[in-house]
């Protein structure tokens, strides 16, 4: 089983403060990884897909991924409030083929006004 | 209508019911998933097909029993589920069903096992 951890939170920011979310991952060999947020009573919503080591910017989001430590970050600068929601973390299973991906179990973050 | 669309959004059944859950894409994807979200537990794939052929069953209990009539269909059928079925059911669609496809989520079935 790979397994993907993130920390639960509930992360709480203030408005126009960076958000830091953080997400481990167990296979070593993993090669790319998916950044969803998911609001409340919504589906999942991809945001940020990352490959190569380093940074990747969207708009307010970076992506951060150092396959030596196996974690990958997203930062959320000038944090909204629009931007509460649980992030999850996904990685494809490298044994399969097909589009199985490892979901980890999402952090909640809060950003306050 | 566009995206990936799922009906019914609630569902409550007994445990003796015999329902179906729907998923439709409107995006041209060849590939559509099952995942289910339970409270406090990541998303689990159940099912995946691509080009209507099921290519992956997660070990998924057979009182849940998937049909993929073509590339923009998906159901999802149910029958004599347990109180521990309870959660929210996403269907999922991808070009293909590739490691570096993204995968578009419809808003999910929230189920209600009594």
């Amino acid at each position: 089983q790979k397994e993907v951890e993130q920390n639960s939170g509930p992360l709480s920011v203030p408005e126009g403060a960076i958000a830091s979310l953080n997400c481990t991952y167990s296979d070593r060999g993993s090669q790319s990884f998916f950044w969803y947020r998911q609001y409340s009573g919504k589906s999942p919503e991809l945001i940020m897909f990352i490959y190569s080591n380093g940074d990747k910017e969207d708009g307010r989001f970076t992506a951060q991924l150092n396959k030596a430590s196996q974690y990958v970050s997203l930062l959320i600068r000038d944090s909204q409030p629009s931007d509460s929601a649980t992030y999850l973390c996904a990685v494809p299973d490298r044994g399969s083929t097909l589009g199985r991906l490892y979901f980890g179990r999402g952090t909640q973050l809060t950003v306050w006004p | 209508e566009t995206g990936v669309t799922q009906t019914p959004r609630h569902l409550v059944m007994g445990m003796t019911n015999k329902k179906s859950l729907k998923c439709e894409q409107h995006l041209g994807h060849n590939a559509m998933y099952w995942y289910k979200q339970s409270a406090k537990k990541p998303l689990e794939l159940m099912f995946v097909y691509n080009f209507k052929e099921q290519t992956e069953n997660n070990s998924v209990p057979s009182r849940f029993s998937p049909e993929c009539p073509n590339s923009s269909h998906l159901f999802l059928h149910l029958h004599t589920l347990q109180p521990e079925d309870s959660a929210l059911y996403l269907c999922a669609s991808s070009q293909g069903a590739g490691k570096l496809e993204p995968q578009h989520f419809g808003d999910g079935t929230r189920l209600s096992i009594l």
